[in-house]
């Protein structure tokens, strides 16, 4: 069984460039959850779904943040514009609802932006 | 909100040595415990995880204790092997609400 899929594995950019970032939930998971991972901040929630609805997108730190889910098999991340601040490791994991918190991460996308 | 801290930050042992980090969680309607073990450039991975109806859970080397009146948890890990070696995390969360997560040991298991 295959787990959470995500692409790319690194992405390096430029400042002011658009970044997005994938996700292929587990099949038959219905929440996903986007995080990212720096030295200073830790695992922090960006923003989850249950089901392809946003619920709780108050940990995404600004605007140019945006995250959908079109299909119960993909979800996009995109920055826009990139700062060199984004430069983090993103995470996406999904879970089923009766067992939710029982959360399975993907590998993450490293990102880099010059 | 729920906060989450976990010490110690770094812990180096011998292999075959028990290694123990422990966890303090702010919100007392926090009910499930989960830790999570990555690796160096991997995602984190559930490795075991405990609710608020029991005081002790094990699966094989490794063990989860919660004292919910203290308002703390613990991970062990007997009998450690290089392979041991990765930064684990900590979590709490209730209900319906998000995971909050630790900030991390890095454990060093040395041969």
């Amino acid at each position: 069984d295959a787990g959470v899929i995500q692409s790319p594995r690194h992405e390096v950019t430029e400042m002011g460039q658009e970044v997005t970032l994938r996700c292929k939930p587990i099949s038959g998971h219905d929440y996903l959850f986007w995080y990212r991972q720096t030295m200073m901040r830790g695992l922090e929630l960006l923003i989850y779904f249950n089901n392809n609805v946003p619920i709780d997108d108050s940990g995404m730190p600004e605007d140019r943040f945006s995250a959908k889910m079109p299909n119960a098999s993909f979800s996009t991340l995109k920055i826009q514009p990139s700062e060199p601040r984004d430069s983090a490791v993103y995470f996406c994991a999904s879970s089923l609802s009766r067992r939710w918190d029982t959360q399975y991460f993907g590998p993450g996308t490293r990102l880099t932006v010059l | 909100g729920e906060n989450v801290e976990q010490h110690p930050s770094t812990l180096s042992v011998q292999e075959g040595d028990s290694a123990v980090i422990k966890c303090t969680y702010s919100d007392s309607a926090s009910n499930y415990f989960p830790w999570y073990k990555q690796e160096l450039g991997k995602g984190p991975q559930l490795i075991i995880d405990i609710r608020s109806n029991v005081g002790e859970k094990k699966d094989q080397r490794i063990a989860v204790t919660l004292n919910k009146t203290a308002k703390h948890f613990s991970l062990h890990i007997t009998e450690t092997q290089p392979e041991d070696s990765a930064v684990y995390f900590c979590a709490a969360s209730r209900g319906y609400s998000t995971l909050t997560f630790g900030k991390g040991t890095m454990l060093l298991v040395s041969p």
